[in-house]
């Protein structure tokens, strides 16, 4: 089945330490998106990719990487610079441009991240 | 900038009931419009979109959704809720101008149902 697979579904880490959200798509898309969510916020955008080997950044992209060297794929490092990483985290990809040119956003099932 | 905002944060409606979800945006043309809807510990599910023309949306789960440009709204609407409809209801407008990738979401909305 197509989709988008994210993983693992939960993960702990301790203060300090680097983490990586894994997220893969086999719908061919060319976009993809990392999201966070918290209580109450919404989605906020912290990274994305239109193409292979080009990212930018989101409105929160403070003490988060990603890397984008397959079209499937697109990781998302927590590192330790991000002050407050507990939160859960949403990848989504869309077939090609942006939803302001009318293109639908599709998500995965998300990853809970805990830092303790 | 463009901006979205559902007024209600949370909704009880009892099962058999009808329900009005709105969502208000702020945009100078007419943007692209989404509504997702998310289960706890999930993620969204697109139940339906507004790009153009009939300003009456049909979609997934019987839920459909109205464009009015004079009130700037796309409030989403069920004739008949299902106790598994209890999820949060985000509403997102896609334009230019917005964030980084055009789409702004609105808070969300969490719906409960009663029996």
């Amino acid at each position: 089945d197509g989709g988008i697979t994210q993983s693992p579904k939960y993960l702990f880490r301790k203060e300090g330490q680097n983490v990586t959200l894994s997220c893969e798509q086999n719908l061919n898309h060319d976009a993809m998106y990392w999201y966070r969510q918290d209580p109450g916020q919404g989605l906020r955008l912290i990274y994305y990719s239109q193409i292979v080997n080009d990212f930018q950044k989101g409105d929160i992209a403070e003490g988060y990487s990603v890397s984008r060297e397959k079209k499937e794929s697109f990781p998302l490092t927590v590192t330790s610079a991000q002050k407050n990483p507990t939160a859960f985290y949403l990848c989504a990809s869309s077939i090609g441009g942006s939803p302001s040119s009318g293109n639908t956003i599709y998500f995965g099932e998300g990853s809970w991240l805990t830092v303790v | 900038a463009q901006s979205v905002t559902q007024p209600d944060i949370h909704i009880t409606v009892s099962e058999g009931a009808s329900l009005e979800l709105r969502c208000n945006y702020s945009y100078g043309a007419t943007p692209y419009l989404f509504w997702y809807v998310q289960s706890p510990g999930q993620g969204l599910q697109l139940l339906l979109k507004y790009f153009s023309g009939d300003t009456l949306v049909q979609g997934i789960k019987g839920f459909e959704a109205e464009f009015k440009r004079s009130q700037s709204s796309f409030n989403l609407r069920k004739p008949s809720v299902h106790w598994s409809d209890a999820a949060e209801y985000f509403c997102a407008v896609g334009a230019s101008g917005g964030g980084a990738d055009g789409l702004t979401f609105g808070k969300g909305t969490h719906l409960i149902i009663q029996p």
